[in-house]
């Protein structure tokens, strides 16, 4: 059952504190997103890479956040320092080789205090 | 700027009625147009798709309409049933561009009552 994960499910932070959130998308999928859902906004396109490498990051606070692939089986997403306004829920999605349908993670929600 | 937008934040409905959810974008370059469910604690899950070139495409209970004249979709879903309670999201891509990127709406929550 190929699915894409996230880890952790769940995190509460300081204000100040890095986080880094981790996805490993589904095996043979050679691009990968990043979204944030807030009540506001919906779900933000953030960041995403095909073949590892970025694409568009636009999305992204350049300042406090950054996407990487150290490889083809994980994708980071890094908030240094995070803000209270960093709060949501971030998503992982992830992409076949030519195919428009986007499977997503199970989030991340993070808290920032 | 809102390419996608769902001007309805949610919908109730009786079960065993339709639920139509609508979505309009402005982008005339978007081509393929997906709709994903969204359960609480959970990632959306894709629902069902429909490419320019058509104007309908039917899933059992579920079916998408597109009317691009008007730059409006819809998803209908019959008979609705509880277990369809759920935060609904268009979203769009210009697969011209070969990005994959695409652009969703903020949702509609739908409840659907026994």
């Amino acid at each position: 059952d190929a699915r894409v994960t996230q880890t952790p499910r769940d995190k509460v932070t300081e204000m100040g504190q890095e986080v880094t959130m981790r996805c490993q998308p589904i095996l043979g999928h050679n691009t990968v997103f990043w979204y944030r859902q807030t009540m506001m906004q919906g779900l933000e396109l953030l960041a995403y890479f095909r073949n590892r490498a970025p694409l568009d990051d636009s999305g992204m606070p350049k300042d406090r956040f950054s996407a990487e692939m150290p490889d083809a089986t994980l994708a980071t997403l890094k908030i240094q320092p995070s803000e209270p306004r960093d709060s949501a829920v971030y998503f992982c999605a992830s992409a076949g080789p030519g195919a428009d349908t986007q499977y997503f993670g199970p989030g991340t929600r993070l808290t920032v205090l | 700027d809102q390419q996608v937008k769902q001007n309805s934040p949610s919908l109730s409905v009786q079960e065993g009625r339709i639920s139509i959810l609508n979505c309009d974008y402005t982008n005339s370059m978007f081509d393929y147009f997906l709709w994903y469910k969204k359960y609480p604690a959970e990632g959306p899950t894709f629902l069902i798709s429909i490419s320019s070139i058509k104007d309908k495409n039917e899933d059992g209970r579920f079916t998408v309409f597109l009317n691009k004249s008007a730059k409006h979709l819809s998803l209908h879903i019959v008979p609705s049933q509880p277990g369809d309670s759920a935060v609904y999201f268009c979203a769009a891509s210009d697969s011209s561009g070969n990005t994959g990127k695409l652009i969703f709406g903020q949702g509609t929550t739908l409840q659907v009552k026994p």
